[in-house]
């Protein structure tokens, strides 16, 4: 059975600090996708990594890629009020469209 | 363009009853699956459709089934409803799925309760 560990679960931070959020898997993954969900709506996607050792940058976000495409990790740098939400790795192991999401991390930032 | 729209957003239950959810998806997309997001569980895939056929499906009792129409809009149906049903019933739709960096879109789902 293919697992997405995602850590931490919860995550309580002031404005302004910055934050790692890890997502790890004992199986390689075909590619890899961050999702952020705010209440009461559904999952956003913010990126995909594709090619082991990828690093790519959404503003405050950065995106890693481990190089034997078993783990990622997402980095937000000042966090801000509105990064509050549900951030959630996903992959597909090359299932087609059924995708495999990581428990997700619950972020808070406090003003 | 309009995202994937399900309906309704909220709806209440008892146990045994069954329900019908729907979801149009963003258009010209021909691929929409549907999840199951609890708290104690997170995001389950329950099943996937393209072009009217399920080409792949979650591992969930047979209580729950759904069906693809020839517009791509989508419907599931959980019958004999169980108090562990409770959840939010997401659908995404994307242009074509089944590839290995599938981008989905969500709609904002529906909030089912089991009383």
């Amino acid at each position: 059975t293919q697992l997405l560990e995602q850590s931490p679960q919860f995550l309580s931070i002031q404005e302004g600090e910055n934050l790692t959020v890890y997502c790890n898997s004992s199986s390689v993954f075909s590619s890899l996708q961050w999702y952020r969900q705010e209440p009461g709506e559904g999952p956003v996607l913010l990126v995909t990594v594709v090619t082991g050792g990828e690093v790519k940058k959404l503003k405050r976000l950065t995106f890693q890629f481990g190089d034997a495409r078993k783990d990622s990790s997402l980095h937000i740098t000042a966090a801000q009020p509105g990064d509050t939400g549900l951030y959630l790795c996903a992959s597909s192991y090359n299932q087609g469209g059924k995708l495999i999401f990581g428990q997700g991390t619950e972020l808070s930032v406090k003003p | 363009k309009a995202g994937v729209t399900q309906t309704p957003r909220y709806l209440i239950k008892t146990r045994g009853q069954q329900v019908t959810l729907s979801c149009s998806p963003i258009s010209g997309h021909r691929s929409v699956s549907w999840y199951q997001q609890t708290p104690g569980q997170g995001l389950q895939f329950l099943f996937e459709y393209f072009s009217e056929t399920q080409r792949n499906k979650g591992n969930f009792p047979g209580r729950f089934s759904g069906r693809q129409f020839s517009n791509s809009r989508s419907e599931m149906n959980v019958s004999t409803l169980e108090l562990g049903d409770s959840a939010l019933y997401l659908c995404a739709s994307s242009l074509f799925g089944g590839t290995g960096a599938n981008v989905l879109t969500f709609g904002a789902g529906s909030r089912l309760t089991v009383l």
